[in-house]
């Protein structure tokens, strides 16, 4: 079956452009969660949901960064104002009730901000 | 602070050898152990994990040794191929919660000569 699909694969921006990332989960999937991976922090958790809230938000490096889901599938990530800094690849992972730790990632959206 | 610690960065192993990569984790509410590959340009994908009620789990040629009084926990990749050559990420999350976010290593570049 489809795995984890992101897009877009690359987005090049201009610093203080707000960008959206778009995920969407393996089909009947309840938890999602962003990831960050950069050279130099690595794979960094960004946000958790569950259906469509998210109970943790503590990854998340300030305020310009959001992220929606909506109907338990689709989820949004936007960073506003980029800065430089941003610049790194966003990955997201699906998992299933029944497997709860199992995460399945998508190939990522690779960001450069200029 | 970083919670999980991953040695060495990299790796280079002849066909046919044995690949060890080792992790060691300070949260001792960490209950649920992966262990991740990414290949350049892809999302990671996991490989195997474990859990602390075990001290070793075997899938095909990856084994996991898990030692809970040290906090540690290793990746054995037996009779490396080529096809292996990759970086391996170890990872740590609360397996009893309802969030299941991981905490990275920072990886290991393995490359299998042929």
């Amino acid at each position: 079956g489809a795995g984890v699909s992101q897009s877009p694969s690359n987005k090049v921006t201009e610093k203080g452009k707000d960008v959206e990332l778009r995920c969407d989960p393996i089909s009947g999937h309840t938890a999602l969660y962003w990831y960050r991976q950069s050279l130099g922090q690595g794979l960094e958790f960004l946000i958790y949901f569950q259906g469509n809230s998210a109970p943790d938000k503590s990854g998340l490096p300030s305020d310009r960064f959001s992220a929606e889901r909506t109907g338990g599938s689709v989820s949004t990530l936007t960073i506003q104002r980029t800065q430089q800094e941003d610049s790194a690849v966003y990955l997201c992972a699906s998992s299933p009730i029944t497997l709860a730790g199992t995460q399945y990632f998508g190939p990522g959206t690779r960001l450069t901000v200029l | 602070q970083q919670q999980v610690k991953q040695s060495p960065q990299s790796l280079i192993v002849q066909k046919g050898g044995i690949s060890i990569i080792n992790c060691a984790y300070e949260n001792t509410a960490f209950d649920y152990f992966p262990w991740y590959q990414q290949f350049p340009g892809k999302g990671p994908a996991l490989l195997i994990a474990i859990r602390p009620d075990v001290s070793e789990k075997k899938e095909g040629r990856f084994t996991i040794s898990f030692n809970k009084s040290a906090k540690q926990f290793s990746l054995h990749i037996m009779d490396s191929q080529p096809g292996d050559s990759a970086t391996y990420f170890c990872a740590a999350s609360g397996f009893a919660s309802s969030n299941y976010k991981l905490t990275f290593g920072k990886g290991t570049l393995l490359t299998v000569n042929p």
